[in-house]
């Protein structure tokens, strides 16, 4: 079972771009998440995916979007790109029959913003 | 919203002794509290995780309390090793579809052989 695996590990943009984030859940689950985390902090919820339909976000601006395809895969977009966007994004997978517990996460995508 | 507190921030152990770090929680309505630790360059990997009707959860060298009443939750590491050398993260949700974890700011521990 090969978890939850994302792409790319790394990425470094500039200010104003666009960037796509992609993330295969872990073999069985359906629901996945996407967090934000910022050096020396916890991480942050963006939003969730079940049915290839966000169903809960978090406190982040329309400039973050996401898609979940229906093999369950998912993808996070954030457009015009920030300084304060530089940080490890996170992406979560979880069982709908857990409702919200065990949640697996992936080693993220490192962001850079210049 | 749910708002997680954790103390201490950094926490420096000999190997062989306990660590045990805490949080708080703000929302009453929460029931489902998971304990993360993550490596440099990792994600988070769940170790252990309670639930709001059950007050201590042992693992091997590891157990869980929570104070309903109080709000607050343990996590209890014994006989540490240098391989428990890492950033540990509380979190609290509400155990229901669609809910999402509320993470505490970590706590970095540090265990010297």
């Amino acid at each position: 079972d090969a978890g939850v695996t994302q792409s790319p590990t790394h990425l470094i943009k500039t200010r104003g771009q666009q960037v796509t984030l992609r993330c295969s859940p872990k073999s069985g689950h359906d629901t996945v998440s996407w967090y934000q985390q910022a050096l020396g902090q916890g991480p942050q919820f963006i939003f969730q995916y079940y049915e290839e339909e966000e169903r809960q976000r978090g406190n982040f601006p329309d400039r973050f979007s996401g898609h979940q395809f229906p093999n369950y895969s998912s993808e996070l977009n954030v457009n015009a790109l920030l300084l304060g966007d530089s940080a490890l994004y996170l992406c979560a997978s979880s069982p709908e029959a857990a409702r919200g517990e065990k949640l697996f996460f992936g080693s993220g995508t490192q962001l850079s913003v210049l | 919203g749910e708002n997680v507190e954790q103390h201490p921030s950094t926490l420096s152990v000999q190997e062989g002794d306990s660590a045990v770090i805490k949080c708080t929680y703000s929302d009453s309505a929460s029931n489902y509290f998971p304990w993360y630790k993550q490596e440099l360059g990792k994600g988070p990997q769940l170790i252990i995780d309670i639930r709001s009707n059950v007050g201590e959860k042992k693992d091997q060298r590891i157990a869980v309390t929570l104070n309903k009443t109080a709000k607050h939750f343990s996590l209890h590491i014994t006989e540490t090793q240098p391989e428990d050398s890492a950033v540990y993260f509380c979190a609290a949700s509400k155990n229901q579809a669609g809910t999402a974890l509320i993470f505490g700011k970590g706590t970095t521990l540090s265990v010297s052989s």
